[in-house]
């Protein structure tokens, strides 16, 4: 069964903290995603992965970054949370191309005090 | 960057009458286009992959695609109160997806 595992599923940190949210795929997709999702701002898309340490900068990448060290695991990495990323974070992963299917986590909800 | 306008923002159906939303996009810079639906607190679920004009079935959902007018439609057939969600539709080029803020269905019994 095709899975896109996200965790932990709930995340409350004070501003400052440093967060780390981790995502795993069980497809050998090669590529991979990070978006995060407001109310009235939809889903961005923060970064893209293409493979292993080849990571793209997506529409909203400020105060984020990313680390791809194995093709089925995707980090998500907050250095010094803000308040303003308080937010549903979704991995997705797809298997490449161009035209394939994402297929999503079921989110990180974060806090940021 | 494409912006994606999702049509209504909200819409209340009975059980088994036909429900449609509406996509519309900025530009015409997507070449590939699929509806996703979202329960509450739960991940995106895909329902409809389309990537050239005409119509796309899957189930009880079927996708339309006009590039010139540049617009997707997605029509539910029967909906139950089970799909009561919120949908999203999304264009995509190179793998990229930009999505629509969606719409919230409510299929009554």
């Amino acid at each position: 069964d095709m899975k896109v595992t996200q965790m932990p599923r709930y995340l409350i940190k004070r501003m400052g903290e440093n967060v780390l949210l981790e995502c795993g795929q069980d497809m050998s997709h090669e590529t991979m995603y990070w978006y995060r999702q407001d109310p009235g701002l939809g889903l961005q898309l923060i970064y893209i992965s293409y493979d292993v340490d080849s990571n793209s900068e997506g529409d909203i990448p400020k105060g984020y970054r990313v680390s791809r060290k194995k093709r089925e695991h995707f980090s998500l990495i907050l250095d010094s949370a803000k308040t303003n990323q308080t937010s549903v974070y979704f991995c997705a992963s797809s298997g490449g191309g161009g035209a394939e299917t994402l297929y999503f986590g079921s989110g990180t909800r974060l806090t940021v005090l | 960057q494409q912006k994606v306008q999702q049509s209504p923002e909200s819409l209340t159906v009975s059980e088994g009458a036909m429900a449609s939303l509406n996509c519309t996009f900025s530009d015409g810079t997507s070449n590939n286009f699929r509806w996703y639906r979202q329960h509450s607190a739960k991940g995106l679920e895909v329902l409809v992959s389309i990537f050239s004009d005409g119509e796309k079935e899957e189930g009880r959902f079927t996708a339309h695609l006009n590039r010139a007018n540049l617009h997707v439609s997605l029509h539910i057939r029967e909906p139950q109160p089970s799909d009561s969600a919120v949908y999203l539709c999304a264009g995509g080029n190179t793998g990229k997806l930009t999505f629509g803020d969606g719409t919230v269905l409510t299929v009554k019994p």
